[in-house]
């Protein structure tokens, strides 16, 4: 049972920064936002999380809300390889054993 | 290192036979759990498996799905009876105890039900 919102899909340049928006209205004050990533024919891969500050790692920068209804995840230089379904899930942190995917944004990066 | 691996890839059966499926977690990593993804969809929770503790079944659609976890380590995913429905992509995922946030999934078993 999705609590995200998600575009179907999105087009990004090569070499430009993919902006994923993700809306999760509904978010409670104990859930975490989540972003996970399918590259085709492989399994989900995680690639970030936060609670309410931004965050950055080396994959991606993950920009939430200061209400924390909707969020943005960064790929601040796309590559051709981070063409993948992009899922945005939230979740409390404990207590909570599974995810729960939609069907997420399938980014296509453009040569 | 080694990452979460499945077998098979891929299983193409006839409706009513029974499958298994198999699941290596990495080493060291105590939580394990499975989902499903049907085409075009997106994962369904199906088990988890914590250390010693009871697994949480809440997820399993229906009692042709069981699975096992002997010794910690390698669990078996058993789909009785198979039906078309079950047809999909089936993922294993695994993770440190006490870091359930990050989880490492495996490439998946792609089962075909006929």
């Amino acid at each position: 049972d999705a609590k995200t919102t998600q575009p179907p899909s999105m087009d990004c340049a090569e070499g430009r920064a993919a902006n994923l928006p993700c809306n999760h209205s509904t978010i409670s004050g104990n859930e975490y936002v989540y972003w996970y990533r399918q590259i085709h024919s492989q399994g989900p891969q995680y690639i970030i999380h936060g609670l309410k500050n931004n965050e950055t790692n080396e994959m991606a920068s993950l920009i939430i809300t200061e209400d924390r209804k909707s969020s943005t995840l960064i790929l601040p230089h796309a590559t051709l390889r981070d063409t993948a379904v992009y899922y945005c899930i939230v979740r409390v942190d404990t207590g909570a054993n599974n995810l729960f995917f939609g069907t997420g944004t399938r980014l296509t990066v453009i040569p | 290192g080694a990452g979460v691996s499945q077998s098979p890839s891929n299983k193409v059966t006839e409706k009513g036979k029974d499958v298994e499926l198999r699941c290596d977690p990495i080493s060291g990593h105590t939580a394990l759990y499975w989902y499903r993804q049907s085409l075009g969809q997106g994962l369904e929770f199906l088990i988890y498996f914590q250390g010693n503790s009871a697994p949480d079944k809440s997820g399993l659609p229906s009692d042709r799905f069981s699975a096992e976890r002997t010794g910690g380590s390698v669990s078996t995913l058993t789909i009785q009876r198979t039906q078309q429905e079950d047809s999909a992509v089936y993922l294993c995922a695994s993770s440190f105890r006490g870091d359930e946030r990050e989880q490492y999934f495996g490439p998946g078993t792609r089962l075909t039900v006929t």
